[in-house]
């Protein structure tokens, strides 16, 4: 089975602070993607990506950035974590559009 | 984008019971997959169904493409089965439901 694994499952970062969120895959999987979860609102698409060094911006990119250095790695960044992206972020990879996603066991970020 | 529609919003069960959950989508689209989140928040696929009908033990899915409409049937169902459903549906990217949150009393 494919793993999709990220790095932390909760964390607590203070207002202001440089926030990096890893998402490791271990199939070989073109695509990756980053959502998030809020209450209400359902799953979000922030950035996506189909190759190396390739990114797209999804639905609500806005005070976020994307990394994707190495085909098995996709990092989220928050470049000045606020109050408001406080929830729970998903990483998600999958072999291609023909195919479904895998999705990590996310990660609960609190900034206070 | 797509509209994705699921219905109901909540479900609440006794053990043992069946139930019938839906996706209604906007457009034609080229997969639908059924997903389910867990208490702790892991998203779980259950079916990658673009059309066609698929069974898993308890489980079975069925998607009628050409009427935009996708059916998830729970039987027999445990409490283990509590969470939040997903419907999914892909074009370009995927786009979610808001979900059926299922509460499963023994």
């Amino acid at each position: 089975d494919v793993k999709v694994t990220q790095s932390s499952r909760y964390l607590v970062k203070r207002t202001g602070e440089k926030v990096f969120l890893e998402c490791v895959q271990d199939m070989d999987h073109e695509n990756m993607f980053w959502y998030r979860q809020d209450p209400g609102l359902g799953l979000r698409l922030i950035y996506f990506s189909y190759d190396v060094k390739m990114k797209e911006k999804g639905d609500i990119p806005e005070g976020y950035s994307v990394s994707r250095e190495k085909k098995e790695r996709f990092s989220l960044i928050l470049e000045s974590a606020s109050t408001n992206q406080t929830s729970m972020y998903l990483c998600a990879s999958s072999a291609g559009t023909a195919y479904g996603y895998t999705f990590g066991s996310g990660t609960r970020l609190t900034v206070v | 984008g797509i509209q994705v529609e699921q219905s109901p919003p909540d479900l609440i069960l006794q053990e043992g019971a069946n139930s019938t959950l839906r996706c209604n989508f906007s457009d034609s689209v080229n997969n639908l997959q059924w997903f389910h989140q867990n208490p702790w928040g892991q998203l779980i696929n259950l079916f990658y169904i673009p059309s066609g009908t698929k069974q898993n033990g308890r489980l079975s899915a069925t998607t009628v493409a050409t009427e935009r409409y996708s059916l998830l049937y729970i039987s027999s169902s445990q409490t283990t089965d509590s969470g939040v459903y997903f419907c999914a549906v892909y074009d370009v990217q995927f786009y979610f439901g808001t979900g059926t949150s299922l509460t499963v009393i023994p």
